[in-house]
């Protein structure tokens, strides 16, 4: 069975704090991805990697970095946690050039910033 | 750029009615398009694809036909049920000079009524 894993269902952290969000995934996929939900303006993409260490900003990059050092491994950090921050985090992957193909997506991670 | 507009939530259904979530995409080139669910508490999963103009997705019977003319490929099923309460999110995929990369629509909060 394919799967995207993300390390925490739950997290709290301070505003200020360092804080990092793992994803693993198991399917060989070039392509990983972090999305960010918020209701009414549904998936809204942070950053994504095509291959190990290589990135592209998203739409929403600002406050967020990445780090992919293995291929099945991609991290998502908050170098300083702030309140609007607050969200549910989504990890997926996909296969690099297939347009086809879908996209897996890990269960979540929400995250509060207090 | 590329988008997708999915008709606002929340929609309030009884059991056994007809459903029709609408979708439209603005997009260069030839993308594939997709509907995904995602229950309470879970991460997304593929409902269903389309990968080119008058394809047919089906699953679960849910369906929907990408339509070229009119951009659109909207989300039906004849009789739903109580366990089609979820959010439903349009999305495509397209290829890009790095990667071929998701794009969703905002989301449609779905519940359906005994």
């Amino acid at each position: 069975d394919v799967k995207v894993t993300q390390s925490s269902r739950y997290l709290v952290k301070r505003t200020g704090e360092k804080v990092f969000l793992e994803c693993v995934q198991d399917m060989d996929h070039e392509n990983m991805f972090w999305y960010r939900q918020d209701p009414g303006l549904g998936l809204r993409l942070i950053y994504f990697s095509y291959d190990v260490k290589m990135k592209e900003k998203g739409d929403i990059p600002e406050g967020y970095s990445v780090s992919r050092e293995k291929k099945e491994r991609f991290s998502l950090i908050l170098e300083s946690a702030s309140t609007n921050q607050t969200s549910m985090y989504l990890c997926a992957s996909s296969f690099r050039r297939d347009t086809n193909t879908e996209a897996f997506f890990g269960q979540g991670t929400r995250l509060t910033v207090v | 750029g590329d988008s997708v507009t999915q008709m606002e939530g929340p929609v309030t259904l009884s059991e056994e009615a007809f459903l029709t979530i609408n979708c439209t995409y603005t997009a260069t080139g030839y993308p594939s398009l997709f509907w995904y669910v995602q229950y309470p508490g879970e991460g997304l999963q593929l409902l269903l694809k389309a990968t080119k103009a008058d394809d047919k997705g089906s699953n679960k019977g849910f369906e929907a036909t990408y339509r070229k003319e009119t951009t659109s490929f909207h989300l039906e099923k004849g009789s739903v049920q109580v366990s089609d309460s979820a959010v439903y999110f349009c999305a495509l995929s397209q290829g890009y000079s790095s990667a071929s990369k998701i794009i969703f629509g905002s989301g449609t909060r779905l519940s359906i009524r005994p």
